[in-house]
């Protein structure tokens, strides 16, 4: 998986809990997405980083908060988990973000909201 | 509609068939098409990737890229079982700022022995 590591790898919460899942790069990558993978909808970018400290929102970021301030490591909060956050969490790293945008996904994390 | 259509399957074939996955987009802007490989509780792996329109070739797998008509397709010669995954599209265009790419909800592929 690319020197890409998730924790935790299983996590079972209940609505209301704050949840933070970390993603952990040994490759020195500038570039961290955060995906959720739901049955019907694919893979679908919440948040990334183009650098320390520099995140910016994707596709489905509400309820969803993110911190990078270190290159090897990018946390995903959930404030307030709720059931619809129900799903698998992947971190993605890349070396640049130009139109070889290649991206390496790490194991994924499976979250269950009760 | 989204941006990427992908059907989901699942596809069930006999081993030693050739598979054929597709993809259609409406975003004229992508050049780049990739297709990743995923097996189940595993994360995505890049298996092909291509620019503009064509083909490429790696093996058994074929990718072919169609701008014309908005659709990209996924070949696999003497399928084997250990083909049996999700195979998800996903492309980018080259300006415009944003190169994130955007996926497919993946083809379910099963090949049986």
């Amino acid at each position: 998986d690319a020197g890409i590591t998730q924790s935790p790898r299983h996590k079972v919460t209940e609505t209301g809990t704050p949840v933070t899942l970390r993603c952990h790069q040994t490759e020195n990558h500038r570039y961290m997405y955060w995906y959720r993978q739901d049955p019907g909808h694919g893979l679908r970018l919440i948040h990334y980083s183009y650098g320390v400290k520099d995140t910016d929102k994707g596709e489905v970021s509400d309820g969803y908060s993110v911190s990078r301030s270190k290159t090897e490591d990018f946390l995903l909060t959930l404030e307030s988990a709720t059931s619809s956050q129900t799903s698998v969490y992947f971190c993605a790293i890349s070396p640049r973000q130009d139109s070889t945008d290649t991206q390496y996904f790490g194991p994924g994390t499976r979250l269950t909201v009760l | 509609q989204k941006e990427v259509e992908q059907d989901p399957g699942p596809l069930s074939v006999p081993e030693g068939a050739i598979v054929s996955l597709n993809c259609t987009y409406s975003n004229s802007a992508f050049q780049y098409f990739m297709w990743y490989r995923q097996y189940s509780r595993k994360g995505p792996e890049l298996l092909m990737y291509t620019y503009s329109s064509g083909n490429k070739e790696d093996g058994r797998f074929t990718a072919q890229v169609d701008k014309s008509s908005k659709y990209i397709s996924l070949f696999i010669r003497d399928s084997q079982p250990s083909d049996s995954a999700t195979y998800l599209c996903a492309m980018s265009p080259t300006s415009g700022g944003s190169y994130i790419p955007t996926f497919g909800r993946g083809t379910s592929l099963i090949v049986h022995p």
